[in-house]
């Protein structure tokens, strides 16, 4: 099955930096990639996906790249905000069941 | 439009006592998940529907037992509850894939804690 692991399991930085998290998965099969940001008490809410024809997507301060080669996709923050401290997952779904399989998470506390 | 709704919010069980989680969605998705998230572990997959009537084990079922006899309701069942099992469970919900991935909607969780 689809393994994806994520790293760094905790990222600090300070407002106006910009955050980045990566993610390999293993599955070449894999082709949709989304990313799920979870505040404290509520559950995962997607912030942006990827499909595998497309090597970047971005939408206002958030982009995600692909790399299918490599197998590894990475979401980028830019000028961070105390509001987007939150826990961050990747996720990998394959074409057939489109379960996704979960990285296991990235703390990503933003300092004002 | 509630979204993915979870009861309870919190319990707390004795070990081998059980309980009924409770989702309900109102998108009329067809598939719907339910997810346990523990430390450093994110979250893992216990069991899914992709239809009224039918379920499947996700990555972790033991332990377990779900049923979708609506297409709005899955409901997670724990006959006889054990410490390991404490931990926060989501429900969660997705259109049908077709020929691409969906976006999973999650409910807010039951934190659910057997002693």
């Amino acid at each position: 099955g689809e393994n994806v692991e994520q790293h760094p399991s905790t990222l600090s930085v300070q407002e106006g930096d910009s955050a980045v998290i990566k993610c390999t998965y293993s599955d070449s099969a894999s082709n949709y990639f989304p990313w799920y940001k979870q505040e404290l008490g509520k559950g995962p809410q997607l912030i942006i996906d990827i499909r595998s024809n497309v090597g970047e997507k971005k939408d206002q301060r958030i982009a995600v790249t692909l790399n299918k080669t490599a197998k590894h996709f990475s979401l980028h923050i830019t000028e961070t905000q105390p509001e987007d401290s939150a826990v961050y997952f990747c996720a990998a779904a394959s074409g057939g069941s489109y379960i996704p399989t979960f990285g296991r998470g990235t703390s990503l506390i933003v300092h004002p | 439009n509630a979204g993915v709704t979870q009861t309870p919010k919190f319990r707390v069980l004795k070990t081998g006592q059980s309980m009924t989680l409770l989702c309900a969605q109102d998108m009329n998705h067809e598939y719907m998940y339910w997810y346990r998230q523990d430390p450093g572990m994110g979250l893992r997959l216990i069991h899914y529907s992709v239809g009224e009537g039918t379920t499947a084990k996700g990555e972790v079922p033991d332990g377990y037992n779900v049923s979708r006899l609506k297409k709005q309701n899955f409901l997670l069942g724990l006959e006889s509850a054990a410490p390991s099992q404490t931990s926060v469970y989501f429900c969660a919900s997705s259109r049908s894939y077709g020929d691409r991935g969906q976006a999973l909607h999650f409910g807010n969780g039951t934190r659910l804690t057997v002693t």
